[in-house]
């Protein structure tokens, strides 16, 4: 039973470029979340996804959406990329309901240049 | 809102010793506790969870955490740490409110232990 995968696991992007992440959940969730960790910090929310509609945000700008596919399978984008975006990003999933257990994927390191 | 402090942001132990990891936290609402661990490189991995019930809890890897409700803590505990649990501690909050994936996490707590 595979996890959560993400890919790609690193990339290099210039200042006002944008990219985009790709997150496949653990097989049977429906709700993917995606957070930013930057260095020496814990993970902040960044929204979550279910039946392809945001439902939830956190304190993060426009600049950054997202996708959720019928597959349940979802992307990051970001776009106008600054320094401060430079984190790992990290995919999460779950079965929708309150208590269910959220796992991680092992995340995508963005270095902004 | 709710907001998660890890009072220390490195503990240094050495191996077989027990070591306590320590979280407390501060919400408007009621909320569901968890401990997660980072190895390097790695994403999180969940150490265990409180959502009801008994406040002593039991996780993967011999750790277990007590909640106390009085001094809004939920601190992570092993009777006897190995090299192998070397790695990032994060004790994270949900609310207890329908489908919430808004997890607030501390700061996180390297654990070294050393032989």
């Amino acid at each position: 039973d595979a996890g959560v995968t993400q890919s790609p696991t690193h990339l290099i992007k210039t200042r006002g470029q944008q990219v985009t992440l790709r997150c496949s959940p653990k097989s049977g969730h429906d709700t993917v979340s995606w957070y930013q960790q930057a260095l020496g910090q814990g993970p902040q929310f960044i929204f979550q996804y279910y039946e392809e509609e945001e439902r939830q945000r956190g304190n993060f700008p426009d600049r950054f959406s997202g996708h959720q596919f019928p597959n349940y399978s979802s992307e990051l984008n970001v776009n106008a990329l600054l320094l401060g975006d430079s984190a790992l990003y990290l995919c999460a999933s779950s079965l929708r309901g309150p208590g269910n257990t959220i796992y991680f994927g092992e995340g995508s390191w963005l270095t902004v240049v | 809102a709710q907001s998660v402090t890890q009072l220390d942001s490195q503990v240094p132990v050495f191996e077989e010793a027990p070591v306590e990891l320590r979280c407390n936290y501060s919400s408007s609402v009621s909320v569901y506790l968890f401990w997660y661990v980072q190895y390097p490189n790695q994403g999180l991995q969940l150490l265990l969870k409180y959502l009801s019930g008994s406040t002593l809890v039991k996780g993967i890897n011999g750790f277990e955490a007590e909640f106390n409700k009085s001094q809004t803590s939920f601190h992570l505990r092993k009777p006897s740490v190995h090299i192998s649990d070397t790695a990032e501690y994060f004790c994270a909050v949900r609310q207890t409110r329908d489908n919430n994936n808004d997890m607030r996490f501390g700061a996180g707590t390297r654990l070294t232990v050393k032989p």
